[in-house]
């Protein structure tokens, strides 16, 4: 039974230019949420998609953005990449109402 | 501005010696967590408690949450080298939203 993954795992960006970010939840699962962490510091919630909707949403800009899929998938995206960005950003899932989340491994992002 | 405040910060014992790590806030909570992460790996969740007061063990570890549901806290017997790892608490608020304390550095030396 695969775990929460994320792809890719690493990446390096220019300051200005977008990215996305890809999770596939645990099997059974029906929400993601996305977290940033920056280092030396705990998770900060973005949002949390449930059946293809953002259902809640953390203090971030709007450049940040997501989508999830049919197939419960989902991704981030953030446009105009500033350096304060850089960050390991998580995904995690969870099943409809319950607060167990299962949490993938992250992408590293740097922007230079 | 963190809603959660984990003190200390860092902590670095030897092996067997006993410590604890505390989560508190001014907010109120349905539930905490507690999660360990390793270095290049997600968090990973300890335990869950839900009502004011509970305490719930985990081998050696003991976890806590205050009656009035804003702080909780997590107590290690007998470290191990193994138990090394960033120990996060986070609360959960407003359907399914979750916070988390910024996190406590735990080095166990054998």
């Amino acid at each position: 039974d695969a775990g929460v993954t994320q792809s890719p795992t690493h990446l390096i960006k220019t300051r200005g230019q977008q990215v996305t970010l890809r999770c596939s939840p645990k099997s059974g699962h029906d929400t993601v949420s996305w977290y940033q962490q920056a280092l030396g510091q705990g998770p900060q919630f973005i949002f949390q998609y449930y059946e293809e909707e953002e259902r809640q949403r953390g203090n971030f800009p709007d450049r940040f953005s997501g989508h999830q899929f049919p197939n419960y998938s989902s991704e981030l995206n953030v446009n105009a990449l500033l350096l304060g960005d850089s960050a390991l950003y998580l995904c995690a899932s969870s099943s409809g109402q319950g607060d167990e989340q299962y949490f993938g491994p992250g992408t590293r992002l740097t922007v230079t | 501005t963190q809603l959660l405040e984990q003190s200390p910060q860092f902590l670095s014992i030897q092996e067997g010696e006993n410590l604890t790590v505390y989560c508190n806030s001014s907010s109120v909570f349905s539930s905490l967590q507690w999660y360990r992460q390793e270095p290049g790996e997600g968090p990973v969740l300890l335990v869950t408690v839900v009502t004011g007061g509970e305490v719930k063990k985990l081998k050696r570890l003991t976890f806590q949450f205050g009656d009035a549901r804003k702080d909780s806290s997590l107590h290690i017997t007998a470290a191990q080298p193994g138990d090394t790892g960033l120990y996060l608490c986070a609360g959960v608020r407003n359907f399914n939203k979750f916070y988390f304390g910024s996190g406590t550095k735990l080095n166990v030396k054998p």
